[in-house]
């Protein structure tokens, strides 16, 4: 059974420009959340999807966005990038909304410079 | 809201000795999770801690959860260098929608010494 793919796994941005992250979750799985990583704040909340609905959302601002489409991958947008946005965004997958096991995938290292 | 603290931070310690990574929540959480993450490494799922007084235990690891005293530890039995990783624990928040978040502690980073 194929694990939570996330592409790409490394990208380097310029500050202001924008970028699209995706995230395939494991099959037959419908929830797909999104963890930014960083140093200094560990692993914080972005938010969840479940059947094409985002049903929560962490603090972070309105730049950080995202979709889920029909077949249950997920995509996160973040516009105007800025340095602090450097982080390993890691997507994870679940079989129902996040009160059972999820499974994390490789991550994205973004580096905004 | 939940917050989730874990201790200690930093671990280095000799092969062969024990120890014990701490993990205490602020308030009622409906289950506890430990991950291991290698460097550059994505997060890969060691244990999930569904009841009070729950115990499992998967080779020298072993956890347990406490959830009157808020409570997990995360038991490490003659340490070996391959556990040398950062270890999480995440406790499940509960929205009002019923839906749920995972909050992460900060993690303990183990160093085993040969």
């Amino acid at each position: 059974k194929a694990g939570v793919t996330q592409t790409p796994r490394y990208l380097i941005k310029t500050r202001g420009q924008q970028v699209t992250l995706s995230c395939s979750p494991i099959s037959g799985h419908r929830s797909v959340s999104w963890y930014q990583q960083t140093p200094g704040q560990g692993l914080q909340f972005l938010f969840e999807y479940f059947s094409e609905t985002q049903r929560n959302k962490g603090n972070f601002p309105g730049r950080f966005s995202g979709r889920q489409f029909s077949n249950s991958r997920s995509e996160m947008n973040v516009s105007t990038l800025e340095l602090g946005d450097s982080a390993l965004y890691l997507c994870a997958s679940s079989s129902r909304p996040m009160n059972t096991e999820a499974f994390f995938g490789q991550g994205t290292r973004l580096t905004v410079v | 809201e939940l917050k989730v603290e874990q201790n200690p931070l930093f671990l280095s310690m000799q092969e062969g000795k024990n120890y014990t990574i701490y993990c205490n929540y602020s308030t009622t959480s409906d289950r506890l999770y430990w991950y291991r993450q290698d460097p550059g490494k994505s997060l890969e799922s060691l244990f999930v801690l569904l009841s009070n007084g729950a115990v499992k235990q998967e080779g020298r690891l072993m956890a347990s959860l406490d959830t009157k005293a808020r409570l997990s530890t995360l038991h490490i039995t003659a340490a070996v260098h391959d556990l040398s990783a950062t270890y999480f624990c995440a406790a499940t928040y509960a929205f009002t929608s019923g839906t749920y978040k995972y909050i992460f502690g900060t993690g303990t980073r183990l160093k085993v010494l040969a």
